[in-house]
């Protein structure tokens, strides 16, 4: 069965740093690009970054929110993606989701997603 | 950034009943829009790409269409497992957007 599952939730200061992990399965995940979503609560959806796979490049795209605190990368040989997310502020607080991102060098539909793993950023 | 705008916000219905979701996009996007369900407390599910295209494991009851800036899902003969949220995304431009979402409730 085609599954990713998070990791890496975490209650966190304002100003704090935590890295959140995505492992893949059931599928060639070195094939595919990575996209994160999170769903602050009792909110709607919203993108935050996406890393190609290595065919196209493995760079990385991220939501204006975030950028320049959050990095994403991977590890093709442990089926695995990382968000790590620096200067953490309270509006980042949401569950993060993973997903395959069936696009190449563009994103394109999400499928599957993972359960999600909480971040709560306060003091 | 494109904004994608749902419409209902909210619509309470009864089992079999016909339902119809909008999303709007503030520019056209061709059709590269997809639909989700997020039922409560599970995360989201795809169950449309490109406008209309189904996906293996949806129930035929599901059904999208629309092109450009104006799109549909279609779910005909509503049943009790479908009270969820609906989302539609958009994969034209980056960043990829949401519509905020259409939350049904079954009476």
């Amino acid at each position: 069965e085609v599954q990713v599952a998070e990791s890496g939730g975490d209650l966190v200061q304002p100003g704090g740093s935590l890295r959140l992990s995505c492992i893949g399965s059931g599928f060639t995940f070195g094939d595919y690009a990575v996209s994160w979503v999170r769903q602050a609560p009792g909110k709607g959806l919203e993108w935050v970054g996406f890393i190609r796979s290595k065919d196209y490049g493995g760079t990385t795209e991220y939501a204006a929110s975030v950028k320049g605190r959050f990095n994403i990368s991977r590890d093709d040989s442990k089926s695995i993606a990382y968000v790590e997310m620096n200067g953490l502020k309270i509006e980042d607080t949401a569950v993060y989701y993973c997903t395959r991102d069936r696009g190449s060098y563009y994103g394109d539909w999400l499928d599957p997603w993972g359960r999600g793993t909480r971040v709560i950023v306060s003091s | 950034e494109i904004v994608l705008t749902q419409s209902p916000d909210f619509q309470s219905v009864t089992p079999k009943e016909k339902v119809t979701i909008t999303c709007r996009a503030s520019q056209s996007i061709g059709f590269t829009i997809h639909w989700y369900q997020q039922r409560p407390g599970q995360s989201p599910k795809l169950l449309i790409k490109y406008a209309s295209q189904s996906i293996s494991g949806v129930p035929s009851r599901f059904s999208g269409s629309g092109s450009g800036t104006e799109f549909t899902l279609t779910i005909n003969s509503l049943e009790a497992e479908d009270a969820a949220t609906y989302f539609c995304h958009q994969s034209a431009t980056f960043p990829p957007t949401f519509g905020q979402g259409t939350k049904l409730e079954i009476k």
